[in-house]
């Protein structure tokens, strides 16, 4: 079974509003970084926390983590329609360093 | 600075058949991941390849196998196909597990080769 599992699965907003998304996970981690897929293409990074971070920003992302809930969450403001795509957390341990496991993602819809 | 490159981009096959998938890593990578996405979920890890030899495998049957070349790039094949294999396959290259920083984490992704299989 998959490691992450976000939440929503579907997600639908106005341009201008905020957007989170939520990762829930099952086992202690290194990392956890967010991902976007547009369509059916490839994966494109976004942001990467580490286990001891709590907060991280870049540009219109924020993502919190909470390890002792084991969740994080993406919050995306001021969205745009060019925001339309589906978002993935993943997560990586001590165990198996070096490969992400990934949740079923998160379909973002930002309407005009 | 060329990102992962992946081919074919598209192909049909039909149960029992063998297919082989190729792809580039993103210049400065060593380290070479695929994984399998069906329609509507999360990728799935299939294995790694650093240094010309499987280092991880993840839950699928040894009719998947793969291979790293020396200059890093590396292939996919699947052996007798079934229906079940028909995906978008996603290769993507990173840092060596286990360097200092936090990159080795960070995957670069390539567009992928859909697979249908009939």
């Amino acid at each position: 079974s998959q490691q992450g599992e976000e939440d929503p699965q579907a997600l639908s907003i106005q341009e201008g509003e905020n957007a989170t998304m939520n990762c829930s996970y099952k086992t202690s981690i290194n990392n956890l970084q967010w991902y976007r897929q547009n369509s059916g293409r490839g994966l494109v990074h976004l942001i990467l926390i580490r286990s001891n971070e709590r907060e991280k920003h870049s540009g219109r992302l924020r993502v919190t983590l909470d390890t002792s809930k084991k969740s994080s969450s993406l919050l995306i403001t001021a969205s745009r329609a060019a925001d339309t795509a589906s978002y993935f957390c993943a997560t990586t341990n001590n165990t198996n360093a070096g490969k992400s496991t990934f949740g079923d993602g998160t379909t973002l819809t930002v309407k005009p | 600075d060329a990102g992962v490159t992946q081919s074919p981009t598209h192909l049909i096959k039909t149960r029992g058949q063998q297919v082989t998938l190729r792809c580039s890593p993103k210049s400065g990578h060593d380290t070479v991941s695929w994984y399998q996405q069906a329609l509507g979920q999360g990728p799935q890890f299939i294995f790694q390849y650093y240094e010309e030899e499987e280092r991880q495998r993840g839950n699928f049957p040894d009719r998947f196998s793969g291979h790293q070349f020396p200059n890093y790039s590396s292939e996919l094949n699947v052996n007798a196909l079934l229906l079940g294999d028909s995906a978008l396959y996603l290769c993507a290259s990173s840092l060596a597990p286990g360097q200092a920083n936090s990159g080795a984490n960070v995957l670069t992704f390539g567009a992928g080769s859909r697979l249908t299989v009939l």
